[in-house]
């Protein structure tokens, strides 16, 4: 019963260098989600996917990236970190019918605390 | 896009009083959903309520969606209920992308 996983939990970068962040939901949702959150705010939204292929961008996409070949696995990608990306990262699932009804609830995974030297 | 405001942006209480947590959006929505999260920074899903009234234990929402306001009842509270409750909202015509607020931090004291 994993839900939402995430790895790393924990992870410190330098500024340039490049990393991904892993997540895998096993709840067979077709909706997946990346947010950061930053020190005392609300989460905003970077990417988000309604299906196996299909990504777009949500509020702060800039300098990440994703890809959705599976519907269990959402990776987050950073390139050339920048001390502003210093947040903790989530990633979320939910599962959208096409039914009226057919309720949205997210679920998340634990998160990513990722610090940017 | 659509703005969410939440308040208070803080809460101390008693353990054992009762609060009422308040969520305003500007515009309509078809998505609606509070979420706890605790001291260790894990978020839980507790109501998904675009409208009406539900209830679970000592937890309680209401969503008006014509007057665009949701609120969180939370009664008798208890230690375990500190933490930061967030509500988030997609319009309607959107594409569920969840807007969140900031946040409301509730400390409960024993």
């Amino acid at each position: 019963n994993a839900g939402v996983t995430q790895t790393p939990k924990f992870r410190i970068l330098k500024i340039g260098q490049s990393m991904t962040l892993q997540c895998t939901q096993d709840m067979n949702h077709n909706y997946m989600y990346w947010y950061r959150q930053d020190p005392g705010m609300g989460l905003k939204l970077i990417y988000y996917s309604v299906g196996a292929g299909i990504t777009d961008k949500g509020e702060v996409p800039n300098g990440y990236n994703v890809s959705r070949s599976t519907t269990e696995d959402f990776p987050l990608r950073l390139e050339l970190a920048a001390p502003s990306q210093t947040s903790v990262y989530f990633c979320a699932s939910s599962y959208k019918g096409t039914g009226t009804g057919t309720g949205n609830t997210i679920y998340f995974g634990e998160g990513s605390w990722l610090t940017v030297v | 896009g659509i703005q969410v405001e939440q308040s208070p942006p803080d809460l101390i209480l008693q353990e054992g009083a009762n609060s009422t947590l308040r969520c305003n959006f500007s515009d309509s929505v078809n998505n609606l959903q509070w979420f706890h999260q605790n001291p260790w920074g894990q978020l839980i899903n507790l109501f998904y309520i675009p409208s009406g009234t539900k209830q679970n234990g000592r937890l309680s929402a209401t969503t008006v969606a014509t007057e665009r306001y949701s609120l969180l009842y939370i009664s008798s509270s208890q230690t375990t209920d500190s933490g930061v409750y967030f509500c988030a909202v997609a319009p309607n015509f959107g594409n569920e992308k969840l807007t969140f607020g900031t946040g409301t931090r509730l400390t409960i004291i024993p």
